[in-house]
Parts: structure tokens; sequence; C-alpha cells
């Protein structure tokens, strides 16, 4: 069974420094991996997807990396904004179709 | 482009009343989902539609059923809500299963409380 796990849990950091957040899975054989924010009480917003095939994915300030083999992805977020807190989640769709996500890293940016 | 959407926003139900989510999705993608979010437990998948006229059992189906109207729609039936079903619930739809170009699409969710 697939299980993916996102720590630390919670973050906080001071506006300006770059994010580190990670994500593993247990099961390699994935589709993809794809990276939602949420914000309180809303839905999720989607914002890397990551092929199997692929190594990373970039969208202006944010980059996300895969390494399938070790089960790893890593989103980075650079020069971080207050407007960036939100939780943030990881989700790998593999065999049976289903999209598994982690826990969530809930960002705090102090101005 | 509107998306996923889905009504109701919010909603409180007595317990063994019934009602039904819908969801529609103007993306002309194949499958659809729906998930409930739990504090704790995340996000659980309840039931999904690969494409119109399938559907399928997901992680989490007991007390549910689901309905695969046309391309579109995919409604989420609650027949006799208990006080577990509490929980924010999402529709999801993506072009195939395996995710096609652009991965999952999310609603805003439905805020569902039994008393």
């Amino acid at each position: 069974k697939q299980e993916v796990t996102q720590i630390p849990a919670a973050l906080s950091v001071p506006e300006g420094e770059n994010l580190v957040l990670n994500c593993s899975f247990t099961d390699s054989a994935i589709y993809n991996l794809q990276w939602f924010r949420q914000d309180p009480g809303k839905g999720l917003t989607s914002l890397l997807l990551i092929q199997s095939s692929q190594r990373e994915q970039t969208s202006g300030r944010l980059n996300a990396s895969l390494d399938k083999s070790s089960g790893r992805s890593t989103l980075y977020i650079a020069a971080s904004q207050p407007g960036d807190s939100a939780t943030y989640l990881c989700a790998v769709r593999a065999a049976g179709n289903k999209l598994t996500f982690g826990g969530g890293t809930r960002v705090l940016v102090k101005p | 482009n509107a998306g996923v959407t889905q009504t109701p926003k919010f909603q409180v139900l007595k317990t063994g009343q019934s009602m039904t989510l819908q969801c529609a999705q103007d993306m002309n993608h194949n499958s659809m989902y729906w998930y409930r979010q739990d504090p704790g437990m995340g996000l659980r998948l309840i039931y999904y539609s690969a494409s119109e006229g399938t559907t399928d059992k997901g992680e989490v189906p007991n007390g549910y059923n689901v309905s695969r109207l046309n391309k579109r729609e995919f409604s989420l039936r609650l027949e006799s809500a208990a006080p577990s079903q509490t929980s924010v619930y999402f529709c999801a739809s993506s072009e195939w299963l395996t995710g096609g170009v652009n991965g999952a699409f999310f609603g805003q969710g439905t805020r569902l409380t039994v008393v």
C-alpha cells in the first residue's frame, strides 16, 4: 500500500527565506506526483505536476524535484512571501489510479 | 473557466437524513473523484469514476453511493447520514485516471456537519 509522508508537519520562516518542503513515498512505481496548495477553508490548488519520467518542474518561484528511485520529492519556494503561508500537500498517482496524499506541511511566512 | 464546481458549499444534516452532493466540471475530463478530508486523516478517496458509465470504490466507500450522470457530472449520495460522516468533501477531476498532462483539479469543497 502506497504511503506518503510529509515532514515537517509545520514550518515557520521569516519573509525572504527559501522554503524547502519534503515528500516521501513508499512505492516508486508511480505515474506522477502533484503538489498542491490549500488555504484555510478552501479547496486544493494545483501547483506543479511531475510525470514519472521527469526529474523536475518549475513555475515562477516554485521548483519541484522528483527522485523516483529513492521515493522523494522536494518543493522549493524561493524568496518566500507572507502570501505563501498555506498548507502544502503532495500526492502520488500509482497503479489503481488512486491519488494518495501526504498529511501536508503547514507553512507560515512571517513578515 | 469555472473548473470544478461543487454544491452546496455548506450543509447541516440530522442523523438519518439523506442528501446528494453535486459536482460538475467543464474541462472535458474523463475521470472524476470524491474525497473526504478529516483532521489528522488527510484526504481519503471515497469513490471514483474512470470514465462516463463506470464507478469504483475507493478507500472509504461505506455509507456512500455515487452516480456518474454524464461526462460533466458526478454526484455523491449519503443515504442515511451519520455523525462519522461529518467532514469536508472534495470533488476532483482529471483528463485520465493516470492524471493526463495537467493532473487533478479540485473543487472548493462541501463542509458537511451531521448532528
